[in-house]
């Protein structure tokens, strides 16, 4: 079974600053992926990054960064020069390597940025 | 940029009455996905669909609970007879299984009200 781990229920952070919000994982599968999604108040999910267990280069999309350490099996979300529109709820995810395969959701971590 | 449409955004439905969610995922997309997210809790897998038929599903997708593609866009939840435990925001998602990320696009909810 697999399972995502988020210990950090709340943070808040000064506008500008650099941010890494904390995810572990277990799972017993040797392919996998792993996820992190952007919930806003408004409750739409929006998709931020993706790792695959086999890519050996962290993955970044624009500000965001995937820190993945696989042999600690971590895969934290570093948000660099936050904005006010970066408060949000974030949820770490994975999956298993294959097409049809379900997502497991970690209990997210709710982000303020403070002006 | 293609997305995932979800309606209605809002519905609430009586105890015991039948509720159809609609969504309409991404047209090249062949991976269909229904999630669920109580208030203030993680989200959680019901369903997945592929090739007309359900590939998996958890414990909580029973037997009150059905989905059915009706034609070639439309990809649709029922819940029987709804119980106030069914109160929460419900997503679509969808895959197209080939990018090699396995990446899950989110609709926008549908936010369900039995009372």
């Amino acid at each position: 079974a697999q399972k995502i781990t988020q210990t950090q229920p709340g943070m808040f952070v000064q506008e500008k600053e650099a941010v890494t919000l904390d995810c572990t994982y277990d799972t017993s599968d040797q392919s996998y992926g792993l996820f992190w999604y952007k919930q806003p108040s408004s409750g739409e999910m929006i998709f931020l990054i993706y790792q695959g267990s086999y890519d050996e280069q962290n993955a970044t999309e624009g500000r965001y960064s995937l820190n993945f350490q696989k042999a600690r099996k971590s895969a934290n979300l570093v948000i660099s020069a936050s904005q006010l529109g970066d408060s949000a709820m974030y949820f770490c995810a994975m999956n298993s390597y294959s097409s049809a395969s379900k997502i497991i959701f970690g209990s997210g971590t709710r982000l303020s940025i403070r002006p | 940029e293609p997305e995932v449409t979800q309606t209605p955004s809002h519905q609430v439905t009586q105890m015991g009455q039948e509720v159809i969610l609609r969504c309409v995922p991404i047209s090249n997309h062949l991976y269909f996905y229904w999630y669920r997210q109580i208030l203030g809790q993680k989200v959680e897998f019901l369903v997945s669909f592929y090739n007309n038929e359900i590939s998996e599903k958890s414990e909580i997708f029973d037997d009150q609970f059905s989905v059915e593609r009706p034609d070639g866009s439309n990809f649709t939840l029922k819940i029987r007879s709804t119980k106030l435990e069914d109160s929460a925001m419900y997503f679509c998602a969808s895959s197209d299984g080939d990018r090699g990320t396995y990446e899950q696009y989110f609709g926008p909810g549908t936010r369900l009200t039995v009372t």
